[in-house]
């Protein structure tokens, strides 16, 4: 069975660091994988990709310059690292796996659960 | 970047009835297009893709069509469980942009 599981979400304060991570089961994370964002009561909003081939990664605006997207092939792990954090990118974070030609995407099928960030002084 | 227009925001069918939400793109995606429903709580979940493409899973009276900047979400029978957000996302290229969202409120 297909699943993606994030974590490391939790408080922190505005300037603040955290690492998200999604880890994989049932196939392996080596393809196109987007990060997702969904601040409270508001709507769906793309935060970054990482592609299959060549590993090159994209960013919202709002996340350029402070989030790295990147995986970890032998954890079978995609991960986050948000930077220099404030309070509007509170939100919960969902991964999902996308099958893509360059950045040009058929479909993203599966989505973890999602991990909440909060921050908050 | 491409900007997604989602119609309406907000819709009160009842059950049984046919239910239609449009997105419209600044700009020609071809058929990148993808379709989520999303429950409060859940995760998104993918319904179409190709703009036409049933999810494996997803019952029949969900259906999609349009393509170029025009697209359309319809279900045919509506049910009680599809009372939920659905949102459409441009997949054609960086951003990965979302329509704002359709809520089905429960008349």
């Amino acid at each position: 069975e297909v699943q993606l599981l994030e974590s490391g979400g939790g408080l922190v304060q505005p300037g603040g660091s955290l690492r998200l991570s999604c880890i994989a089961s049932g196939f392996r994370f080596s393809g196109y994988a987007i990060w997702v964002r969904q601040a409270p009561g508001k709507g769906l909003e793309w935060v970054s990709s990482i592609s299959a081939n060549d590993e090159s990664t994209h960013y919202a605006d709002t996340a350029k310059g402070r989030f790295t997207i990147s995986r970890d092939i032998s954890k079978n792990t995609l991960n986050l690292q948000m930077n220099s954090l404030r309070a509007e990118d509170t939100a919960i974070y969902y991964c999902a796996r996308g099958y893509c030609v360059g950045t040009t995407c058929g479909n993203f099928d599966s989505w973890g659960q999602g991990t909440l960030v909060t921050v908050s002084s | 970047d491409i900007q997604m227009t989602q119609s309406p925001s907000s819709l009160s069918p009842s059950v049984g009835g046919r239910v239609t939400i449009t997105c419209r793109a600044s700009q020609s995606i071809s058929n990148y297009l993808c379709w989520y429903q999303q429950k409060p709580g859940e995760a998104p979940r993918l319904l179409i893709y190709s703009a036409s493409r049933l999810q494996t899973g997803v019952p029949s009276r969900f259906s999609g069509s349009g393509s170029g900047t025009d697209f359309t979400l319809t279900i045919s029978s509506l049910q009680p469980e599809d009372f939920a957000t659905y949102y459409c996302q441009q997949s054609y290229n960086t951003p990965h942009t979302f329509g704002q969202g359709t809520k089905l409120e429960i008349k």
